[in-house]
């Protein structure tokens, strides 16, 4: 069974600064996709990046980018220039073959004007 | 372009009762998954809705039952209620083929199990 583990409960970033999300997971597929979800107040699970296994090159979206260390089961979030508006609960998730997605338990980031 | 839309937003119920929550998907999806969010948790596979069937399912008990409808649209039912049972269920659509990984969720419903 696939796992994914994000061991920091809470972070905390100055407004304007950098953040990096740490997320490692578990799994025996060759062929998958990982990404980050951010969760507001608001309850709705936002897309925020998607990395397909296959590919070497990080992802990036705008002040987003990943670190995905696929030897290292490893994929870390960096979010640059942070806003307030950043501020939620961010969650990694895995899916496979199936097309089901596996979470972790999440991290609650609050950013500090 | 409308998204995925819950329904209830939020709803109170006793142990032992049943409840039922709906989802429209977002237009031009065909896929329908649920997910149950515990307090403080990641969200967990319920299970999968695709032409009308159940395709696949996550660890839970009989007690969770779904429906999808020739619109796509999807029931999830829960019967005999636990108080464990309390949690934010969350609806996500997709596009059966090259866009089954990309899932739009919907605002969830927020079920209290007294």
């Amino acid at each position: 069974a696939q796992t994914v583990t994000q061991s920091q409960p809470e972070m905390s970033v100055q407004e304007a600064e950098t953040v990096t999300l740490s997320c490692t997971y578990d799994t025996s597929e060759s062929d998958y996709y990982l990404f980050w979800y951010k969760q507001p107040p608001s309850r709705q699970m936002i897309l925020v990046i998607r990395q397909e296994a296959y590919k070497q090159q990080n992802a990036t979206e705008n002040r987003f980018s990943v670190n995905f260390q696929k030897a290292a089961k490893s994929f870390s979030l960096k979010i640059s220039d942070s806003q307030l508006g950043d501020a939620a609960m961010y969650f990694c998730a895995y899916t496979g073959a199936n097309s089901k997605l596996t979470f972790g338990k999440g991290i609650t980031l609050s950013v500090r004007p | 372009d409308a998204g995925v839309t819950q329904s209830p937003t939020h709803l109170i119920k006793t142990r032992g009762q049943q409840v039922t929550l709906r989802c429209s998907p977002k237009s031009g999806h065909d896929t329908v998954s649920w997910y149950q969010q515990a307090l403080g948790q990641g969200p967990q596979f319920i299970f999968q809705y695709y032409e009308e069937e159940e395709r696949q399912r996550g660890n839970f008990p009989d007690r969770f039952s779904g429906h999808q409808f020739p619109n796509y649209s999807s029931e999830l039912n829960v019967n005999a209620l636990l108080l464990g049972d309390s949690a934010l269920y969350l609806c996500a659509s997709s596009l059966e083929g090259a866009g089954l990984h990309v899932l739009t969720f919907g605002a969830g419903s927020r079920l209290t199990v007294l």
